[in-house]
């Protein structure tokens, strides 16, 4: 069953802040996070491991709660640069460790 | 370094036909998948391979699509005979191994194939 991610679209000014909700009902082994800018390649963001380990990279950070199975990534005084659709993805054992994706959410930054 | 190049970038067709798409991954990686997205929904994992081995394709949707991978380099993914909903935009992923994070690694994305079943 997919993960569930919110906002399903959001507008921001930029420099403003945003957060990205994905939510799962299986036990997770771990969450990925990836931005598509529109007619590009989706682009690694971040992972987040059970356990609490987590990589990424660029201005992004985000969390894992493994006991409600919820991921948050936080894009902080958000730039231009940041606009496109945010992908989560989930691995769990019911998956067989197969990426299970969200539908997105688009994320559009105006000056 | 190359990225993960899809052809063709957009391929429309008509029912009953046949469409192949082709996938050259990152040179060295092991792993490729397979996924599609229909038009405002979520990525849908089809296939998953290891060198030139199926590790997983308990997402092909049925018999009408085949995947190979001939010698572990690059893949196609035929489609035959496509149906409507079939459209969408196959993306291919690759990835050098499974790694320490997760048994999904990172992840390097095509552009993908935009597929229009008329």
């Amino acid at each position: 069953q997919q993960p569930v991610q919110s906002p399903q679209a959001v507008i921001l000014r930029e420099g403003e802040d945003a957060v990205i909700n994905c939510s799962s009902s299986k036990a997770l082994y771990s969450v990925h996070w990836y931005r598509q800018k529109h007619g590009e390649a989706p682009v690694f963001l971040m992972i987040l491991l059970k356990g609490g380990e987590q990589k990424g990279h660029e201005k992004i950070s985000a969390s894992f709660n493994e006991k409600k199975q919820q991921s948050s990534l936080y894009l902080t005084a958000s730039q231009l640069s940041y606009s496109g659709t945010y992908f989560c993805g989930t691995e769990s054992v019911d998956s067989n460790y197969q990426l299970i994706w969200g539908a997105g959410t688009k994320l559009i930054i105006k000056p | 370094e190359a990225g993960v190049t899809q052809f063709p970038s957009h391929s429309v067709i008509e029912k009953g036909q046949t469409v192949t798409l082709r996938c050259d991954p990152i040179s060295g990686h092991d792993n490729l998948y397979w996924y599609r997205r229909v038009m405002g929904k979520e990525i849908k994992f089809l296939l998953h391979f290891v060198k030139e081995s199926k590790q997983d394709e308990s997402g092909m949707p049925n018999n009408r699509f085949l995947a190979e991978r001939t010698g572990g380099t690059y893949s196609t993914l035929k489609v035959q005979p496509a149906e409507l909903e079939d459209s969408g935009v196959y993306f291919c992923a690759s990835s050098q191994d499974s790694g320490l994070a997760g048994r999904t690694g990172e992840l390097f994305f095509g552009e993908g194939s935009r597929l229009t079943v008329l």
